[in-house]
């Protein structure tokens, strides 16, 4: 399945945070989610075979990176309060008329 | 653009009751639409799908949905609660490859 690390973290406002995501194997698409209390997902951004396609109303300080062994990692600069939320990664196979994408169990991040 | 709305954003019932959670869509495409469920301090789970074919469609759990295109809605129905259904539940659609989300129906189930 999907694995993403760590679980929680806390960080300050204006700091850097790199999160980590572990594909389901053999999936070449991964995509990026940010939940925020009481709302449903909203999409940040999808890689595919390490490019970026697509992204959401997201500002650049969201960057990402996907790596050939099914890793990847989601980068948020200059956090701000409203970065706080549950951070939601989902891997898929892409090539066909829709991607069934697969979530990993998130990580929640609190920014002070 | 694709979007979804669930109305009702907490739903209350019964053990053993009906359940019924709205979803109506938005697209201008033939839609593929999806619903989750999310327990607490956990990721999204698929429940069901509907891409093409039958409207009506079946999950896990004994969930199941049917695609109405005259009504634009996929509404999410279980015949009998059980408590392990408190959950929340979110109703998607693709677009385009990436899910646009609802706002989600916050279940209680009560014994």
């Amino acid at each position: 399945g999907v694995t993403q690390s760590p679980t929680h973290l806390i960080k300050t406002r204006g700091q850097q945070v790199t999160l980590r995501c572990s594909s389901q194997s053999g999936h070449n698409t991964v995509s990026w989610y940010q939940q925020a209390l009481g709302q449903g997902p909203q999409f940040i951004f999808q890689y595919y075979r390490e490019e970026e396609n697509g992204r959401g109303n997201f500002p650049p300080r969201f960057s990402g990176l996907q790596f050939p062994n099914d890793s990847s990692e989601l980068n948020v600069n200059a956090l701000e309060l409203d970065d706080s939320a549950l951070y939601l990664c989902a891997s898929s196979l892409a090539g066909g008329p829709y991607y069934e994408q697969y979530f990993g169990p998130g990580t929640r991040l609190t920014v002070t | 653009a694709q979007s979804v709305t669930q109305l009702g954003s907490h739903v209350s019932v019964s053990e053993g009751a009906l359940v019924l959670l709205r979803c109506n869509y938005s697209s201008s495409v033939p839609p593929y639409l999806f619903w989750y469920v999310q327990y607490p301090n956990q990721g999204l789970q698929l429940l069901l799908k509907y891409t093409t074919g039958a409207t009506l469609v079946k999950g896990i759990n004994g969930f199941e949905a049917e695609f109405k295109k005259s009504e634009t809605s996929f509404h999410l129905t279980k015949p009998s609660a059980h408590m392990s259904d408190a959950a929340e539940y979110f109703c998607a659609v693709d677009s385009g490859s990436r899910l646009t989300f609802g706002e989600g129906t916050q279940l209680t189930v009560n014994p």
